[in-house]
């Protein structure tokens, strides 16, 4: 079957460096994204990957390894704003999206 | 409007009612999708359309049916609700299917059945 694994809650501080892994097994490959989603809200577009290697976005880099089917989310000075969830989403060899469960991120003062 | 609307916001429904939870997009794509997102789990896909006039179904597609006949609009129809089906509803669009292309959301309809 279809699997993508993330973490279910992650604690940082404000200032500080956060890494979100998530792997996956599916039946083919055509990009990984990279959303989030306020509490009560829509999720937002963050990242895409397609081909190994990391994707810069200001604050945010999200990291691929085909091989290993493995890639993280990399937040830097992090804000009170980026409390979240953060879902990872994988396209298969129908390009449909195949969702994580989504790891929510609690930010501290 | 601009992006992805959903209606209702909300809606508190008995068991065995017929429910339609709309859906319109004013950017053209040409694929659009019914999730459904409860706690847990992440999002499951119910309905999903690649262009007008077509339809397919997802993974959890038992109890709920779509229809697109035109390329803004993609309603879900739920035709005997059952408390099963209660979860927040997620409607979205994307340009193509492959490539850089994401998928944008709507504000989501949360739905709970009695």
């Amino acid at each position: 079957g279809q699997n993508i694994d993330q973490p279910t809650e992650m604690t940082a501080t404000e200032g500080a460096i956060v890494q979100i892994n998530c792997t996956y097994q599916t039946s083919g490959f055509n990009g990984l994204f990279w959303y989030q989603q306020h509490a009560g809200e829509a999720p937002t577009f963050l990242s895409y990957n397609v081909l190994d290697g990391l994707e810069e976005k200001g604050r945010f880099s999200s990291f691929l390894s085909r091989s290993k089917g493995y890639s993280y989310l990399l937040l830097k000075e992090l804000q009170m704003k980026d409390s979240a969830s953060y879902l990872c989403a994988v396209r298969d060899s129908n390009y449909q999206l195949i969702w994580g469960a989504g790891t929510k991120l609690i930010i501290k003062p | 409007i601009a992006g992805i609307t959903q209606a209702p916001t909300s809606q508190i429904l008995a068991a065995g009612r017929r429910m339609t939870l709309r859906c319109t997009q004013d950017m053209r794509h040409n694929a659009m999708y019914w999730y459904r997102q409860d706690l847990g789990l992440g999002l499951r896909l119910i309905h999903y359309s690649n262009t007008a006039g077509t339809t397919g179904k997802g993974e959890v597609p038992d109890g709920y049916s779509v229809s697109r006949a035109n390329t803004d609009d993609f309603p879900l129809t739920l035709a005997s609700a059952v408390p099963s089906q209660t979860s927040v509803y997620f409607c979205a669009s994307s340009d193509a299917l492959a490539g850089y292309n994401e998928q944008f959301f709507g504000p989501g309809t949360r739905l709970t059945v009695l």
